[in-house]
């Protein structure tokens, strides 16, 4: 079965500063890889997916992440935090069969 | 319309209640997901609908009921809650299209409290 592990549950950074969320992924098959990003007492949005088409994907909000077979690593980056990207974020693997596992989340605290 | 809506926003329930959950989208999407979060952790899979018909059940107890009366609606039925149960409930959606990914988009949850 697939899963994801987040490395760090808790990532400070100062605003303006690059942001790095691990995410390491284990499977025995084709996987979609997914980042979601949740605000308090809200809902997830996407902010990106692997689809397999490129390994370098662009997310909205200025985030993007790279998918490396070799490390089994899809780490969410982004190069110079804001304030407002405060907030809990979820890496996910999903299989063919709409059976979609999420890492425990790391939440993204922005310092001024 | 790109939204997953869920009503209610919050609930509170006592635990010989029985009350509903519900969930709509119209995106065309044929895939529709119940998810239990409970806080500070990650959401957990209870339930998928695949083209109106049930196709994961993560042993959830009984007391949570799922329906899907059509391809747009999802709706949790509940009854005889216990204060554990109390948790953000969110919904999702998926295309479900053979030979494409499928990206679930989620409501915004409703906040059940269990007394």
């Amino acid at each position: 079965a697939q899963s994801v592990t987040q490395l760090d549950s808790q990532v400070p950074v100062f605003e303006e500063a690059p942001v790095e969320l691990r995410c390491n992924y284990s499977s025995s098959v084709s996987v979609y890889l997914f980042w979601y990003v949740q605000y308090p007492n809200q809902g997830l949005q996407l902010l990106l997916k692997y689809t397999s088409a490129a390994t370098l994907v662009k997310g909205i909000n200025g985030f993007e992440a790279e998918f490396k077979k070799s490390e089994t690593s899809f780490h969410l980056t982004k190069p110079s935090a804001h304030m407002s990207d405060a907030a809990e974020y979820f890496c996910a693997v999903s299989d063919l069969d709409n059976d979609m596992r999420f890492g425990a989340g790391t939440r993204l605290t922005v310092k001024p | 319309d790109t939204e997953v809506t869920q009503t209610p926003k919050h609930l509170v329930m006592g635990m010989t209640n029985k009350k509903s959950l519900k969930c709509e989208q119209h995106m065309g999407h044929r895939a529709m997901y119940w998810y239990k979060q409970k806080a500070k952790k990650p959401p957990e899979l209870m339930f998928v609908y695949s083209y109106e018909k049930l196709s994961i059940n993560e042993s959830v107890p009984s007391r949570f009921s799922p329906e899907c009366p059509n391809s747009s609606l999802l709706n949790l039925h509940l009854h005889a809650l216990q204060p554990e149960d109390s948790a953000l409930y969110l919904c999702a959606s998926s295309p479900a299209r053979e030979g494409e990914t499928d990206t679930q988009y989620f409501g915004p949850g409703t906040r059940l409290t269990v007394l």
